[in-house]
């Protein structure tokens, strides 16, 4: 198995423009989470998912922001009408186990 | 709420040096701590993991202890090397919760 991937790894996109971000996390793992890291801060919990579904977001979450996990695979996040202040590193982990989590590289969002 | 506070960085060392990053925290009930470790341009890894308290966490020459009186997890290392240069993260995990609480990092650059 090659870890967590996630694609695209850097995305430079216009302030108002929509983005979507893939996750691929490791086969076998059933929870998927989204997390987003700015300068100088750790992960900060956006989203999470078993399987397919979406059992909590995080309520400092635009409702812009929307995620996926269409069948309990690959995951998306999608920004609407992006701001400059979405501007962040977006952050993708996987997980079987209560303790340890496995992060993919990141996507790293630039809005201009 | 749960929150994690590291001692700021960067943390500059030479090789052969002690090290240590402190670690506090605060949350209700027994949260399972956490240190991960993030290498340049890569996901973070998990380091080591104390489920309960006066628990010792280690790996790779790095040791944590979960320390319930002062709501502490330190990480220290005897002898550090320039490949441990990297970003250190403390977290914590709510007992019964599957969300971490990630601490802001800190950067430890070690020289030769």
């Amino acid at each position: 198995d090659t870890g967590v991937s996630q694609d695209p790894r850097h995305k430079i996109t216009k302030r108002g423009q929509n983005v979507t971000f893939r996750c691929d996390p490791i086969s076998e793992h059933n929870r998927l989470y989204w997390y987003r890291q700015t300068l100088g801060q750790g992960p900060e919990f956006l989203t999470y998912f078993q399987n397919e579904a979406q059992l909590e977001k995080s309520r400092l979450l635009s409702d812009r922001f929307s995620a996926e996990r269409p069948k309990g695979s690959f995951s998306t996040l999608e920004i609407q009408r992006t701001e400059q202040g979405d501007s962040a590193m977006y952050l993708c982990a996987s997980t079987d186990s209560y303790y340890e989590q496995y992060f993919g590289p990141g996507t790293r969002l630039t809005v201009t | 709420g749960d929150s994690v506070t590291q001692m700021e960085g960067p943390v500059t060392l030479s090789e052969e040096a002690f090290l240590t990053i402190n670690c506090t925290y605060t949350a209700t009930g027994y949260p399972s701590l956490f240190w991960y470790v993030q290498y340049p341009g890569e996901g973070l890894q998990l380091l080591l993991k104390a489920t309960k308290a006066d628990d010792k966490g280690s790996n790779k020459g790095f040791e944590a202890t979960y320390r319930k009186e002062t709501t502490s997890f330190h990480l220290e290392k005897g002898s550090v090397q320039v490949s441990d240069s990297a970003v250190y993260f403390c977290a914590l995990s709510p007992g019964g919760s599957y969300i971490p609480t990630f601490g802001r990092g800190t950067s430890l650059i070690v020289h030769p």
